[in-house]
């Protein structure tokens, strides 16, 4: 089956370092999708790219989306205490996904002062 | 707007005990509706999903079941707890619009359920 990959598992970094999180899908995807979970919280949804090769931004986020949609990454600038929590990227499979989708494993962020 | 209300937040139970987790969204209609597991420190595992009431889609084996008895509620169900059934519960809804594609997914703030 359809799996997604994200490294690295976990990551601490000093506040005001940047970070990046990579996912990889062994299957070419429809769309993907970043969440952000808050330890105790739940997951919530940060942005969805469609588009080949597709970049957004928010604020000190930025997302891309592969040219071969099978593969994405999120980069923080500078980061901040409030980044910290697990980071899931999310695809859609292309074709027979149904209505489902398929979380990546996750990269849990740290941020020391 | 719409909102997820999932309950309870958190619950202990014995080993072989049944379970029943509820889920229900307001200010939508016909939600794709969607439960999860995960367990402490990992991913999202999908476990069910529906697209309409009585619809329900299986993605892994298990001894759990879900029902849809009506359009904006949404049952996680078990007859018998096994200790491998612990973990953190979350509910989901989408949009219909598109068949759920393409849409982001909205959780409920999930049950920690402990198996003893």
């Amino acid at each position: 089956g359809q799996q997604v990959m994200q490294i690295p598992q976990y990551q601490h970094v000093q506040e005001g370092e940047d970070f990046t999180t990579y996912c990889n899908s062994s299957t070419t995807l429809s769309n993907i999708q970043w969440y952000k979970q808050r330890p105790g919280g739940h997951p919530v949804f940060l942005i969805q790219l469609v588009k080949s090769g597709e970049v957004k931004k928010q604020k000190r986020l930025t997302f891309q989306f592969g040219e071969a949609k099978k593969n994405s990454s999120l980069h923080i600038t500078a980061t901040q205490t409030t980044d910290v929590g697990t980071y899931f990227c999310a695809g859609h499979v292309l074709t027979g996904g149904g209505n489902k989708l398929t979380f990546g494993t996750g990269t849990q962020l740290k941020v020391e002062l | 707007s719409q909102t997820i209300h999932q309950w309870p937040a958190t619950l202990v139970q014995p080993v072989g005990s049944p379970l029943s987790l509820e889920c229900t969204v307001e200010g939508t209609s016909n939600p794709n509706l969607y439960w999860y597991r995960q367990a402490a420190g990992r991913g999202l595992q999908l476990l069910f999903y529906s697209v309409g009431i009585g619809q329900i889609s299986s993605e892994v084996p298990q001894n759990l079941s879900a029902s849809r008895p009506q359009d904006r509620q949404f049952i996680l169900s078990s007859k018998k707890l096994l200790l491998s059934d612990s973990g953190f519960y979350l509910c989901a809804w989408s949009p219909p619009l598109a068949g759920g594609r393409n849409q982001p997914q909205h959780f409920g703030d999930g049950t920690r359920l402990s198996i003893l």
